[in-house]
């Protein structure tokens, strides 16, 4: 099971581009990279999923490097209501028993 | 846009009383699954079931039943509420397809006296 590492909080403010890094030395050959979005009483809700290289959708992009033993989530230009809390996953598709969330990043965007 | 509905925002109960919590989604994915969200710990896996009257444990199954018996519909049972359970629930859904991601509800708080 491949564990991740995420820093617990970040600040910003608004107008930026947000990097969040997630480190998964352990990653296997099969291992997906999954971020996920949590606002306050709400679930995680799914942002952006990648296997290497870059994938980029309309709400964020996902760099992966060669070795895959780390990703970063950029959010470009972030608003008041990107505060939440990040969550990196590292497992194979097919294994639901793997998906480990951990306690994620806590970006706070300030005005 | 696939919806998974708790059945309730907040939830009190009392120390030893059997409590329902029932999920439903609306997208006929095969997989489902209860978490639990404590400060500190991030979200845990209690059950999780990848067909309809099959279930697997998770990481922390003890004191929880579930069933499924229509696709669905996942409930979890807690069979003797305990203050160690008080804690907020989240259900989720997935296809059973590759990479499908896991769409949750808004979760359940649950405050056990």
């Amino acid at each position: 099971l491949a564990k991740t590492t995420q820093p617990i909080s970040m600040d910003s403010y608004e107008g930026q581009e947000v990097n969040i890094t997630c480190s998964h030395n352990n990653i296997a050959t099969n291992d997906y990279i999954t971020w996920y979005q949590q606002f306050p009483s709400q679930g995680p809700r799914f942002i952006i999923q990648g296997y290497k290289t870059k994938v980029t959708n309309e709400v964020a992009s996902l760099f992966i490097p060669a070795d895959r033993k780390s990703s970063t989530l950029s959010l470009p230009r972030v608003s008041l209501s990107d505060t939440a809390v990040y969550y990196c996953l590292v497992a194979p598709p097919e294994n639901f028993n793997k998906f480990y969330f951990g306690s994620g990043t806590k970006l706070n965007v300030k005005p | 846009d696939v919806k998974v509905t708790q059945s309730s925002r907040y939830l009190v109960k009392r120390t030893g009383e059997k409590v329902f919590l029932e999920c439903v989604q609306d997208m006929d994915h095969e997989n489902m699954f209860w978490y639990r969200q404590d400060p500190g710990l991030g979200l845990r896996l209690i059950y999780f079931s990848y067909d309809v009257k099959m279930k697997e444990k998770g990481d922390i199954p003890e004191g929880y039943s579930v069933s499924r018996e229509k696709k669905e519909r996942f409930s979890l049972i807690l069979e003797s509420a305990s203050t160690n359970q008080t804690s907020m629930y989240l259900c989720a859904s997935s296809s059973g397809q590759g990479r499908s991601p896991l769409h949750f509800g808004n979760g359940t708080r649950l405050t056990v006296t």
